[in-house]
């Protein structure tokens, strides 16, 4: 069983497009996240959601909504995408006390915008 | 500020030892992590120091300098699988936020 999965793997699409990712965790989890990570490897936190709650939101684009339904899932809704978009995002999961809260990652999802 | 340096690249040979480096600046200090990923793949956890000194785990160790903010990881017994981006974070106080630095990628030749 994979612990945390995120769909779909791959996502082409056109520039104004609107796209979600989807992410799961098994594991019991209290805190789930969605990091960016660019061409030059660059992992960036985007939001971060503990027990369904938003708890970090940096500076992202309004674009990009989170949502998270219940505490195993989080969403990733982005509108009007632009080529500057394209990525490879990480879902991450972490539980409370456990090692520095370290992150459990899903495999990713290569956002290509042309 | 917050960041987070560490070499871009690092080439070493089978069998042999390597120690990657990182450096830190950043609001508060909870904890620093090591990943380990390998090229179209996650970043899997590798280790965590919260205090001083020397984490080993079978043929990887990591150590921690709070006072220099500085922390290497040390990689023996390198095997060609050990190819791969090695990712320092840093996690501050306050909150939930890991960061972290651009990666070292770490190429091992026979």
């Amino acid at each position: 069983d994979t612990a945390v999965s995120q769909t779909p793997k791959y996502l082409v699409t056109q520039m104004g497009n609107d796209k979600s990712i989807k992410c799961e965790q098994n594991l019991g989890h209290d805190t789930m996240y969605w990091y960016k990570q660019d061409s030059k490897k660059f992992l960036k936190i985007m939001f971060s959601y503990n027990n369904k709650e938003l708890i970090i939101n940096e500076t992202v684009p309004n674009r990009f909504s989170p949502k998270s339904p219940d505490k195993a899932h989080l969403n990733l809704h982005i509108n009007s995408l632009e080529l500057g978009d394209s990525a490879v995002y990480f879902c991450a999961s972490s539980r409370l006390g456990a090692e520095g809260e370290k992150l459990f990652f899903g495999s990713g999802t290569q956002l290509s915008v042309l | 500020g917050q960041n987070i340096d560490q070499p871009t690249e690092m080439t070493a040979t089978e069998g042999a030892i390597v120690q990657i480096n990182c450096t830190y600046q950043t609001s508060g200090f909870n904890g620093l992590f090591w990943y380990q990923q390998h090229a179209g793949e996650a970043p899997t956890f590798l280790s965590y120091n919260v205090l001083d000194g020397l984490e080993e785990k079978g043929r990887f160790s990591s150590f921690l300098s709070r006072s220099k903010g500085y922390s290497y990881l040390l990689l023996k017994e390198l095997q060609m699988k050990d190819s791969a981006s090695y990712l320092c974070a840093v996690k501050g106080t306050g909150g939930f936020k890991t960061i972290f630095g651009a990666g070292t990628r770490l190429f091992v030749k026979a």
